[in-house]
């Protein structure tokens, strides 16, 4: 199991508002990196799986970048939005098709 | 599509008793199924890999004989907590991978999980 860090673990945006999060990850032996957004009692959802270095990837108003030569992706929300309130989660995939999750950003929009 | 489900979603227990919970991919094959367990603001841990058919591989620290994987048939995996004690209590929750020849089989798809509480 790989250590990858998610800062911060908490933010409040205002509605409308823009903002942006990160997660970090060993560098070496990277295979994929995984986004999922995680409401309240429901299931996890997978938003991106993250390959090549320079990727970036965008589900409507949600997009994520990423750097495996340094270990980070940032995800971005724009125009946040009261729905977008739910833990964001990365995990970094090993070869052997294992995740190793982050614990998390919780993001809360505020209307 | 690729929906899991997970049942119990809470529960209850006395010390010394045993709790199964399934999980169960509704639409699609799965060869292989994940059990996490999550303490409270912790990162979700992997406790074993399931695959279909086949003795479940369980990671370091955690012990095969107190959580029982049974994954019987392509849609249905279980987790025994055998003789649960109170620090069992955790947040349980499942995955499923495709198997190949459909959705993307290194994509892993979640139940929305089991609140399990020992008294």
């Amino acid at each position: 199991i790989l250590n990858v860090e998610q800062s911060p673990q908490s933010l409040h945006v205002q509605e409308g508002d823009s903002t942006n999060f990160t997660c970090s990850f060993p560098s070496s032996n990277f295979y994929a990196l995984h986004w999922y957004r995680w409401e309240t009692a429901k299931s996890p959802e997978a938003l991106f799986v993250m390959t090549l270095n320079g990727d970036e990837k965008k589900k409507g108003r949600i997009s994520a970048t990423l750097n495996t030569k340094e270990g980070y992706s940032y995800l971005y929300i724009k125009g946040s939005q009261p729905e977008d309130s739910a833990t964001y989660l990365c995990a970094l995939r090993s070869n052997d098709y294992k995740l190793s999750f982050g614990a998390g950003t919780t993001v809360t929009v505020r209307a | 599509g690729a929906v899991v489900s997970q049942h119990p979603s809470w529960v209850i227990c006395k010390s010394g008793t045993s709790v199964k919970i399934e999980c169960r991919s509704l639409d699609f094959q799965a060869t292989t199924m994940f059990w996490y367990r999550q303490f409270p603001k912790q990162s979700l841990m992997l406790m074993a890999t399931s695959n279909e058919g086949s003795k479940a591989t369980y990671e370091q620290g955690v012990e095969k004989d107190k959580f029982l994987i049974n994954h019987a048939s392509l849609t249905l995996s279980t987790l025994t907590v055998t003789s649960a004690h109170p620090e069992d209590s955790s947040f349980y929750i499942c995955s499923a991978s495709p198997a190949s020849g459909g959705r993307s089989s290194y994509e892993q798809y979640f139940g929305p999980g089991t609140r399990l509480t020992v008294t």
